[in-house]
């Protein structure tokens, strides 16, 4: 069974600060999503990535994903108050018995950037 | 364009009572479509998954069921509804893509409450 851990759960930092948020999986993958989630809403799309040494970047925001170690990064670089909110990592797999792709989620990263 | 249609958007139920959500994708054709649950302060569980009309992939056993009559369309019901299943349901839909498929749409969710 696919596990998905993510760490820290909890995160309090100032503006203008960097960080990085882990998230491990158990089974081999290549690809891997992280998305966005504002209290109350939906799940937002920030980056897709599909294959090994992956890297993408968008603002303060860059993802990489590392296949072997199985292991994703979201790294924050000088963090603002708009950055709060949770951050999810899936995997997603194919599954034998059901015939399709599905994700399997991170347990979340609550992200409070401090004024 | 695709869309993905989900609702109604709130929802609080009696203990007991039946629930029927709906979820219509717009745009595309033969999608896999999904149900997560996400409950208060947690991360997201994979309820159901369909890859085609009539085909349910059912991810844990509980008190709710799924159903696929159209090739666009996803219903996640319960015939008598407990307290343990308030939460926040996605919908979501991919398109698989010569075998696999990346890129998952959530919709807007719905927030249901039962009391």
């Amino acid at each position: 069974e696919l596990k998905v851990e993510q760490n820290p759960l909890f995160l309090s930092m100032q503006e203008g600060k960097n960080y990085t948020i882990y998230c491990n999986y158990s089974t081999t993958s290549d690809r891997l999503y992280w998305y966005r989630q504002d209290p109350g809403k939906s799940l937002e799309s920030l980056f897709v990535l599909l294959s090994n040494g992956a890297v993408k970047q968008e603002g303060r925001l860059m993802a990489s994903l590392d296949t072997k170690a199985r292991l994703s990064t979201l790294h924050i670089t000088a963090a603002v108050h708009d950055l709060s909110a949770t951050y999810f990592c899936a995997v997603d797999m194919f599954s034998l018995t059901g015939g399709g792709n599905k994700l399997t989620f991170g347990t979340g990263t609550q992200l409070k950037v401090e004024l | 364009s695709q869309t993905i249609h989900q609702w109604p958007a709130t929802l609080v139920q009696p203990v007991g009572s039946p629930l029927s959500l709906e979820c219509t994708v717009e745009g595309t054709s033969n999608p896999n479509l999904y149900w997560y649950r996400q409950a208060a302060g947690r991360g997201l569980q994979l309820l159901f998954y369909s890859v085609g009309i009539g085909q349910i992939s059912s991810e844990v056993p509980q008190n709710l069921s799924a159903s696929r009559p159209q090739d666009r369309q996803f219903i996640l019901s319960s015939k008598k509804l407990l307290l343990s299943d308030s939460g926040f349901y996605l919908c979501a839909w991919s398109v698989p893509s010569y075998g696999t498929n990346y890129g998952y749409t959530f919709g807007s969710g719905t927030r249901l409450t039962v009391v």
